[in-house]
């Protein structure tokens, strides 16, 4: 089956640095991803679309300017992180549509994200 | 219109017994739902899944019902064991579209 890769898988940063993570289609295209974010012990929220070659579509509360995302190949989209803080500190999954006949996603496996 | 409610929070049965878990929504485009287990750091994993057009889906211990007119999708695991304890998300969508995930329920299938 198609996979959704994520790197890293987990990264712990300073308070203020900015950290950028990773999404990749491995064996299919993706003009579409999606970023979600996972507190603890709590549900996945979508944070924002990823359209390969035009702008994200951020969902209402998410900072646009904190959360950049990036969407440059078919099958690359990265999230960065700026001026990263501990409330930022959580678990982040990208997923990306299943191919015609399907609308189901493909999710990657996460990035834990900890930031001191 | 936007949000998925989710119930039981948690849930808690012995082994061998029935668990059903519900969510309601309320945006009646909606046309896709699935459930997905999650286990503690790993990704979502898709069990089970159905659309609009149909009421009810079943593989093996598993099976969900939908009602379209009451707007309410339910999972139903049969004959549980303690390896199907994680924490369930059902979700909806509308064709392609982003995910709408419930609020989640922590499953636990003791011995």
């Amino acid at each position: 089956g198609a996979v959704v890769s994520q790197h890293p898988s987990w990264v712990i940063c300073k308070s203020g640095t900015s950290v950028k993570i990773e999404c990749r289609s491995l064996d299919f295209q993706a003009t579409t991803m999606f970023w979600y974010r996972q507190f603890p012990k709590q549900s996945l929220m979508l944070m924002a679309t990823s359209n390969e070659g035009s702008k994200a579509t951020y969902e209402q509360g998410v900072e646009k300017d904190k959360f950049l995302i990036n969407h440059a190949s078919l099958t690359l989209s990265t999230l960065t992180v700026t001026s990263a803080h501990p409330e930022d500190s959580s678990f982040y999954i990208c997923s990306a549509p299943q191919a015609s006949g399907g609308a189901g996603q493909y999710f990657g496996p996460g990035t834990r994200l900890t930031v001191t | 219109g936007e949000n998925v409610e989710q119930h039981p929070s948690t849930l808690s049965v012995q082994e061998g017994d029935s668990a059903v878990i519900k969510c309601t929504y309320s945006d009646s485009a909606s046309n896709y739902f699935p459930w997905y287990k999650q286990e503690l750091g790993k990704r979502p994993q898709l069990i089970i899944d159905i659309r609009s057009n149909v009421g009810e889906k079943k593989d093996q211990r598993i099976a969900v019902t939908l009602n379209k007119t009451a707007k309410h999708f339910s999972l139903h695991i049969t004959e549980t064991q303690p390896e199907d304890s994680a924490v369930y998300f059902c979700a909806r969508a509308k064709g392609f579209q982003k995910l709408v995930f419930g609020t989640g329920t922590r499953l636990l299938v003791s011995p």
